[in-house]
């Protein structure tokens, strides 16, 4: 069965500094990966999602993940962020025909200090 | 514009009543979902519904119900059965049922059993 791990619960950063949040998934076969953003109070938006095609993907917001397949591992990234990228990211991976079938990951909160 | 609209916001029930929280979709989308997010955890799959007239349950359907009489509306009744009912509760819809395609939330409820 499938499932979606994200390693850290929180991660704090400073404005303009790198971050990584780290997704590692388990499937005995294709998945479809993505990551959901939600800022306080509101519902996830979509941020980026692997289908097939590039391992490289790319937000309108400058963050990018890059899907290894040997690693189980989908990783998000941004080389600078911004006090307005704070919010709470969800990895998700979906491995069946139906959208129903898509797991969430527990989310992890990103804090960005001035 | 387009998008998915939940009400109440906020919601406050006594314990043994049943509460249904409303969500209406203008996005023409074939399927909709009822998730529940509690702290700390990722989303959890209540109900799920492909087409109009037809609904399924997901991980935790216990205690609750729902109803798919229109395409633009997936109502939620958490009923007295629930045990645990105080969490934030998004509705979502997608195109199809695909699971390639982008799941669109609403802004969320937050109900709170007193």
């Amino acid at each position: 069965a499938q499932s979606v791990t994200q390693l850290d619960s929180q991660v704090p950063v400073f404005e303009e500094a790198p971050v990584e949040l780290r997704c590692n998934y388990s499937s005995s076969v294709s998945v479809y990966l993505f990551w959901y953003v939600q800022y306080p109070n509101q519902g996830l938006q979509l941020l980026l999602k692997y289908l097939s095609g590039s391992t490289l993907v790319e937000s309108i917001n400058g963050f990018e993940a890059e899907f290894n397949k040997s690693q189980t591992s989908f990783h998000l990234r941004k080389p600078s962020v911004h006090i307005s990228d704070t919010a709470e990211y969800f990895c998700a991976v979906s491995e069946g025909s139906s959208a129903s079938k898509i797991i969430f990951g527990s989310g992890t909160r990103l804090s960005i200090r001035p | 514009d387009g998008g998915i609209t939940q009400s109440p916001k906020y919601l406050f029930r006594k314990e043994g009543q049943n509460v249904t929280l409303s969500c209406e979709q203008n996005l023409n989308h074939d399927a909709m979902y009822w998730y529940r997010q509690d702290p700390g955890q990722g989303l959890r799959l209540i109900y799920y519904s492909q087409i109009v007239n037809d609904f399924q349950k997901g991980d935790i359907a216990e205690g609750y119900s729902v109803s798919r009489e229109k395409k633009e509306s997936f109502p939620l009744t958490v009923t007295s059965a629930q045990k645990n009912p105080t969490a934030f509760y998004l509705c979502a819809s997608s195109e199809t049922q695909d699971s390639g395609n982008t799941i669109y939330f609403g802004e969320g409820s937050w109900l709170t059993v007193v």
